[in-house]
């Protein structure tokens, strides 16, 4: 049962236009959500976080939003560029809480920013 | 300035044949687990350990052991290798529980 989906497997975008990464989940314990960003032959590394007790979290290009009765989340990536290219996955703690160290991750998203 | 160290990079193994996948980590974190990353399924907790001497099962622990004697080293232990865990392996650690991890850079590992 997959706890939280990314139903895109890819988005392409030109340079300079707005990246939109999607991200739904199932379980209402949810506490806290991740962004992470993958680039080929590396690991994973965090980017951006989301507490439910907020509906919108901002670091330079990147803004994740929340919205619980949706159960749905969204990472902005503002203007795109070429190096965004990766694959972005959304986390959550499986327990609840702030358990980053136990995470369910969603599918990944591959994004590609056209020059 | 090292980080999150995995060793091999790439692995090929037969069928019922035992391999160690190394990982450690120079930066003192108490906390370490391994996931898998599977085509389509994003990354699956397999074990984890909260400090030296702890460790507990993940989402996907069958067919794997785990030890963690140092504070350093999180060592995964394939007993018996099946084709179903060919897979990329990633390592990871954090100071503690509830901070975001730092990822190694993987071990692409194939059963034939």
């Amino acid at each position: 049962d997959q706890q939280v989906k990314q139903n895109s497997p890819s988005l392409s975008v030109q340079e300079g236009r707005i990246s939109i990464l999607n991200c739904d989940y199932t379980n209402s314990m949810f506490d806290y959500f991740l962004w992470y960003k993958k680039y080929p032959a590396e690991g994973p590394t965090f980017l951006i976080s989301i507490s439910s007790i907020k509906d919108k979290n901002e670091d330079g290009r990147f803004t994740v939003f929340l919205n619980k009765s949706a159960k749905h989340l969204s990472l902005h990536i503002v203007p795109s560029q070429p190096g965004d290219s990766a694959v972005y996955f959304c986390a959550a703690p499986n327990a609840g809480g702030t358990s980053y160290g136990k995470l369910t991750f969603g599918q990944g998203t591959i994004l590609t920013v056209h020059p | 300035n090292a980080g999150v160290t995995q060793t091999p990079k790439f692995q090929v193994l037969k069928t019922g044949q035992s391999m160690t996948l190394q990982c450690a980590q120079d930066m003192n974190h108490e906390y370490m687990s391994w996931y898998r990353q599977d085509p389509g399924m994003g990354l699956r907790l397999i074990h984890y350990s909260v400090g030296a001497g702890i460790t507990d099962q993940g989402e996907v622990p069958n067919g794997y052991n785990v030890s963690r004697s140092t504070t350093e080293d999180f060592p995964l232990r394939l007993l018996s290798a099946a084709p179903s865990q060919t897979s990329v392996y990633f390592c990871a650690s954090s100071r503690d529980i509830d901070q975001p991890q730092h990822f190694g850079d993987g071990t692409r590992l194939s059963i034939l």
